[in-house]
């Protein structure tokens, strides 16, 4: 159980286009999911908190409009890249916390953009 | 502020060898502390977490971690590393079992040597 899986594992997109990166718990409800970023080589840096059914939350530095977020669903949250630049291109990666466990949040095995 | 650190970025060991890679954290309330690993290009395996009680954890694949707080550690070991342990391993930790945001390690990518 607590399977979490994003699509697409890759995508390649040219400058100035969206993408949309699904993630998915697939045998849970989530109520709360986090985006991570990582760029190569180094770690990953939490983005924004998803909740089901309300805004996101973004951390600091985090541009909100560039990164769309939404949770419309208890199994399904969306991350879009808006007017995706060459410095987008990063791994991202999301996190679902299962509503029924006191567990810690699975993830996702991750979306590499590429902006070309 | 909250971190998490982890001193050495790139460690080589001999297929055998033991092993211990390094975490030291800063956090205001009780960690919760976990061990992952990434191989490249995926995403994140959990191999560990520490919540409460005995301070010594026990994971998959043969690795264990101690939990140290007077010394705001926990370390990852494993007595005897396979090549199939090359991997990033990330030390993290969070508020309430994880049930919130966790804040990452740099990472440190372990080479093994035939």
């Amino acid at each position: 159980g607590a399977v979490v899986s994003q699509h697409p594992s890759w995508v390649i997109c040219k400058s100035g286009t969206s993408v949309k990166i699904e993630c998915r718990s697939l045998d849970f409800q989530a109520t709360t999911m986090f985006w991570y970023r990582q760029f190569p080589k180094q770690s990953l840096m939490l983005m924004a908190t998803s909740n089901e059914g309300s805004k996101a939350t973004y951390e600091q530095g985090v541009e909100k409009d560039k990164f769309l977020i939404n949770h419309a669903s208890l199994t399904l949250s969306t991350l879009t890249v808006t007017s995706a630049h060459p410095e987008d291109s990063s791994f991202y990666i999301c996190s679902a916390r299962n509503r029924e466990e006191n567990t810690e949040a699975f993830f996702g095995q991750g979306t590499r953009l590429t902006v070309v | 502020a909250q971190s998490v650190t982890q001193p050495d970025i790139h460690i080589t060991v001999s297929e055998g060898a033991s092993l211990e890679l390094r975490c030291n954290y800063s956090y205001g309330a009780t960690p919760y502390l976990f061990w992952y690993v990434q191989s490249p290009g995926q995403g994140l395996q959990l191999l560990l977490k520490y919540f409460s009680g005995d301070t010594l954890v026990q994971g998959i694949k043969g690795f264990e971690a101690e939990f140290k707080r007077s010394q705001s550690s926990f370390n990852l070991r494993k007595p005897s590393v396979h090549w199939s342990d090359a991997a990033e391993y990330f030390c993290a930790v969070g508020a309430y079992g994880g049930y919130n945001k966790l804040i990452f390690g740099a990472g440190t990518r372990l080479a093994v040597h035939p």
